[in-house]
């Protein structure tokens, strides 16, 4: 079956601009996650969607964001790009049944790299 | 979710096993062990989890001591494609009852692991 997709690959700004990036989910899968990863920083996780609500943030300033539509596929913006909003930005799917047991596997994409000048 | 401590890089000859640790001394009862790894540039690529058993799947063998404080993950004939930076990690499975940290993953810097011919 298809991975998971995100759109677009690559992508150069420049500082103001603000950007959308996709994240189409592996069928079946509801729940969607966003990373961040840096030479700096390392991986960081932005946000998590179930059924189109936010369930978790991560520590970042509100000029990200995101959302999920009701097909699962997910967005995710920044506003008001900054030179240290260039980064990877990593998309991860998941399937979960909601029971109290068992675990939990995430599938990442290939990433959209962001570059800001 | 509890903190881990891998060694930061190590070497493995072709063929030969390479033998991952990890530390995670504060895990709870109810935490699983997860191995991702990283192959430069792309998007982390599950590898395997355990909660207190040791496993073993197509990719690789993940052994947990007794008192589940440590692990290994085993590549038992490491090759070239198999050069990446790994990552261990525990976390809680947790249902959607309210706050959920299921997409949640708290990388650390992990191991760059370089296989040498």
């Amino acid at each position: 079956k298809a991975g998971v997709t995100q759109t677009p690959r690559y992508l150069i700004k420049t500082r103001g601009q603000q950007v959308t990036l996709s994240c189409s989910p592996i069928s079946g899968h509801r729940s969607v996650s966003w990373y961040q990863q840096t030479p700096g920083q390392g991986l960081q996780f932005l946000f998590e969607y179930f059924s189109e609500t936010q369930r978790n943030k991560g520590n970042f300033p509100g000029r990200f964001s995101g959302r999920q539509f009701s097909n699962s596929r997910s967005e995710m913006n920044v506003s008001t790009l900054e030179l240290g909003d260039s980064a990877l930005y990593l998309c991860a799917s998941s399937f979960w049944t909601g029971s109290t047991s068992g675990a939990n596997v995430l599938t990442f994409g290939a990433g959209s790299r962001l570059t800001v000048l | 979710d509890a903190k881990t401590t891998q060694p930061p890089s190590m070497d493995c000859a072709e063929g030969r096993a390479a033998n991952l640790p990890c530390n995670h001394s504060t895990i709870s009862g109810n935490e699983y062990v997860y191995w991702y790894r990283q192959i430069h540039s792309q998007g982390p690529q599950y590898i395997i989890h355990g909660l207190k058993n040791n496993e073993t799947n197509e990719m690789a063998s993940l052994i947990i001591t007794e008192d589940r404080k440590s692990s290994t993950l085993i590549l038992p004939h490491a090759t070239l494609r198999d050069t990446a930076v790994y990552y261990c990690i525990v976390r809680v499975a947790k249902s959607f009852g309210g706050s959920s940290n299921t997409g949640k993953l708290i990388f650390g810097q992990g191991t760059t692991l370089q296989v040498k011919p």
